[in-house]
């Protein structure tokens, strides 16, 4: 089956302009995460979702990050008023539920944000 | 919270020899899951391993094994018979199984070039 897609797979903004990132995680995955990926470190946690609910946001850098999951599947990333230290990769993962298959998370190709 | 720390940045092989990754990470939790994901230039994250903390067997796949020292909270990762296509960027993460939003947390990562 499909694996875990994200669009864009690049985004220029502007420094100020609001962006939003596209996850679609694999069927019937319950759990959806997102990282953010600096250039040159390891992937970062931003928040965790089981189906459409928002369970942790505690990595969310500031409250100009928003994000939600509203059916339970597709989820969508929005950064409003970027700035540059948002430049980064944008990752998304998802596994079926906390704990299957030994915790593994399965990834997407990301977005790289580049703020002007 | 737990933190993973990987101590070299980049490391080469010569194709056919084996190389190993090391990695440290510090937890005051009993169970939790490690792992090994590699990132290839095309940027999605793919696992290469996972070591349950319980286990006290090292997990194997193919050329790939794992030195886990859970005294010593080092889980280091060889790579046999190495091969072009194991060129990429190698990132050790833990998960804790306990309650929470099961998020992985990353260490720096290793940069292999393999040498023809």
């Amino acid at each position: 089956g499909a694996g875990v897609s994200q669009s864009p797979r690049y985004k220029v903004a502007k420094r100020g302009q609001d962006v939003a990132l596209r996850c679609d995680p694999i069927s019937g995955h319950v759990s959806l995460f997102w990282y953010q990926q600096a250039l040159g470190q390891g992937p970062e946690f931003l928040t965790y979702f089981q189906n459409e609910a928002q369970l942790d946001k505690s990595g969310l850098p500031s409250d100009r990050f928003f994000a939600e999951r509203p059916e339970g599947s597709v989820s969508t990333l929005k950064i409003q008023r970027t700035q540059q230290e948002d430049s980064a990769v944008y990752l998304c993962a998802s596994s079926f539920y906390q704990g299957a298959n030994g915790y593994e998370q399965y990834f997407g190709p990301g977005t790289r944000l580049t703020v002007t | 919270a737990q933190t993973v720390t990987q101590s070299q940045p980049e490391m080469s092989v010569q194709e056919a020899e084996t190389v190993t990754l090391s990695c440290t990470y510090d937890t005051s939790e009993s169970d939790y899951y490690l792992f090994w994901y590699k990132q290839p230039p095309s940027r999605q994250m793919i696992l290469v391993i996972r070591q349950e903390a319980y286990k006290q067997q090292n997990a194997t796949e193919n050329r790939f094994s794992v030195n886990f020292q859970k005294a010593a909270k080092s889980f280091s990762l060889k790579i046999s018979d190495s091969q072009l296509g194991d060129a990429a960027m190698y990132f050790c993460a833990c998960v804790l199984s306990g309650a929470g939003s099961y998020q992985l947390t990353f260490g720096k990562g290793t940069k292999l070039s393999v040498i023809p």
